[in-house]
């Protein structure tokens, strides 16, 4: 079974700063691993994914995460913050085939002006 | 990207009616739909699993007989919830992934807000 643990509920970060969202997996077979951004009272959007080959997969609206097997960790990165970011972002696992998503219990991103 | 519709966006209902919610690949063919609730701060739980041509496959603890989930075709899945009761208000969202999208990647309807009083 897999699981996604996301340290921080709640960022707070000041606009034009960078920002990290951390993300942590675990999971016994190789996994595929997104990052998903949820506005308020919309569905998802995907921002990234990371399936294969490079570890560094850049995404929409700037944003980059790295894929760090050894630590079983997927951060989410962006350089500098636009007060359009505040939103909820997921991170979600699956494994091969047509399985579901296993999501983390989301981080909250506040970009303060 | 692919698109996937999902309607009503918000619904209001008295305690014991039924609600019915469409979820639709308006240019895939969805060969997997998923159904997620998601209450207020906190994360997308998985509900049922709902293949082409098979009966939804529901995870434990959501009941069958209360959230009905009907895969009709290709492009179009249904959850129904019978006689809501306020508990059962919540934020649904449905995903589909199908053969003809990139591999592994699921997309989000934009989700149905179901408040029962």
């Amino acid at each position: 079974a897999q699981s996604v643990t996301q340290l921080d509920s709640q960022v707070p970060v000041f606009e034009e700063a960078p920002v990290e969202l951390r993300c942590n997996y675990s999971s016994s077979v190789s996994v595929y691993l997104f990052w998903y951004v949820q506005y308020p009272n919309q569905g998802l959007q995907l921002l990234l994914k990371y399936l294969s080959g490079s570890t560094l997969v850049k995404g929409i609206n700037g944003f980059e995460a790295e894929f760090n097997k050894s630590q079983t960790s997927f951060h989410l990165r962006k350089p500098s913050v636009h007060i359009s970011d505040t939103a909820e972002y997921f991170c979600a696992v699956r494994n091969s085939g047509n399985t579901p998503l296993v999501f983390g219990k989301g981080t909250r991103l506040s970009v303060i002006a | 990207g692919a698109v996937v519709s999902q309607h009503p966006s918000r619904v209001i209902c008295k305690s014991g009616t039924s609600v019915k919610i469409e979820c639709r690949s308006l240019d895939f063919q969805a060969t997997t739909m998923f159904w997620y609730r998601q209450f207020p701060k906190q994360s997308l739980m998985l509900m049922a699993t709902s293949n082409e041509g098979s009966k939804a496959t529901y995870e434990q603890g959501v009941e069958k007989d209360k959230f009905l989930i009907n895969h009709a075709s290709l492009t179009l899945s249904t959850l129904t919830v019978t006689s809501a009761h306020p508990e059962d208000s919540s934020f649904y969202i449905c995903s589909a992934s199908g053969r003809t999208l990139a591999k592994n990647i699921q997309y989000f309807g934009a989700g149905t807000r179901l408040s029962v009083l």
